[in-house]
């Protein structure tokens, strides 16, 4: 069974520019949460989708971050216009809500570098 | 005050050691708990759920204290492969359904 899937694995902009990240779950995952991790600091939260609603969209730092799940399968996350402190990475995961072994499955991450 | 806290280490131990690391959190209302350990560059995978009567799982040695609203993990005859960071995780919702919370995590450098 394929895992979580993301798309690009890096990217390279220019401050202003607009990048668009893209994560694939784990077929029959209704939970996708995007995480993101600023160098030197821990991951933290972003949002959570239940299948094509936003369950919690707490973590999103500004209204430059729009993410989507249209259909309730892949997830969309744009930034426009990036700045300095977006560069990260971005990681997804998804979740089958109550089901052995609870466990939230990460993608690879997107290695996002704002210039 | 960081929600989680871990030691960011590094801790550097011999193969066939002992180490432990801790972890507190401070949201009273957590309701579960994990270690993940995440490789250079690589995405966090899950080591282990912590439960409050503790638990093992080979080498690796969970435990939960709610009360001090402490975590530990304890690794025994440490292999070279276990070199890693580990995460410290909480969630706030059962069945790990709610947002993960990230300690920095702690890693480990196991050398022959």
């Amino acid at each position: 069974e394929a895992g979580v899937t993301q798309f690009p694995s890096h990217s390279v902009i220019e401050k202003g520019q607009t990048v668009t990240l893209r994560c694939d779950p784990i077929s029959g995952h209704d939970n996708l949460y995007w995480y993101r991790r600023v160098m030197g600091k821990e991951i933290k939260f972003l949002l959570h989708f239940v299948k094509e609603s936003k369950q919690d969209e707490s973590g999103m730092p500004n209204n430059r971050f729009l993410a989507e799940r249209t259909g309730g399968t892949y997830s969309t996350l744009k930034v426009q216009p990036a700045e300095l402190e977006d560069s990260g990475v971005y990681f997804c995961a998804s979740s089958q809500e109550e089901t052995y072994p609870y466990e939230q499955y990460f993608g690879p991450g997107t290695r996002l570098t704002v210039t | 005050r960081k929600e989680v806290e871990q030691d960011p280490g590094p801790f550097n131990v011999p193969e066939g050691a002992t180490v432990a690391f801790n972890c507190t959190y401070s949201n009273s209302a957590s309701q579960s708990f994990f270690w993940y350990r995440q490789d250079c560059r690589k995405e966090p995978k899950l080591l282990m759920s912590v439960y409050s009567s503790g638990n093992e799982d080979g080498r690796f040695t969970a435990q939960l204290n709610r009360a001090s609203q402490y975590i530990s993990l304890l690794i025994r005859d440490s292999k070279l492969s276990d070199s890693a960071t580990y995460l410290c995780v909480v969630n706030r919702g059962f069945y790990n359904t709610d947002k993960l919370i990230f300690g920095t995590g702690t890693r480990l450098q196991v050398f022959p």
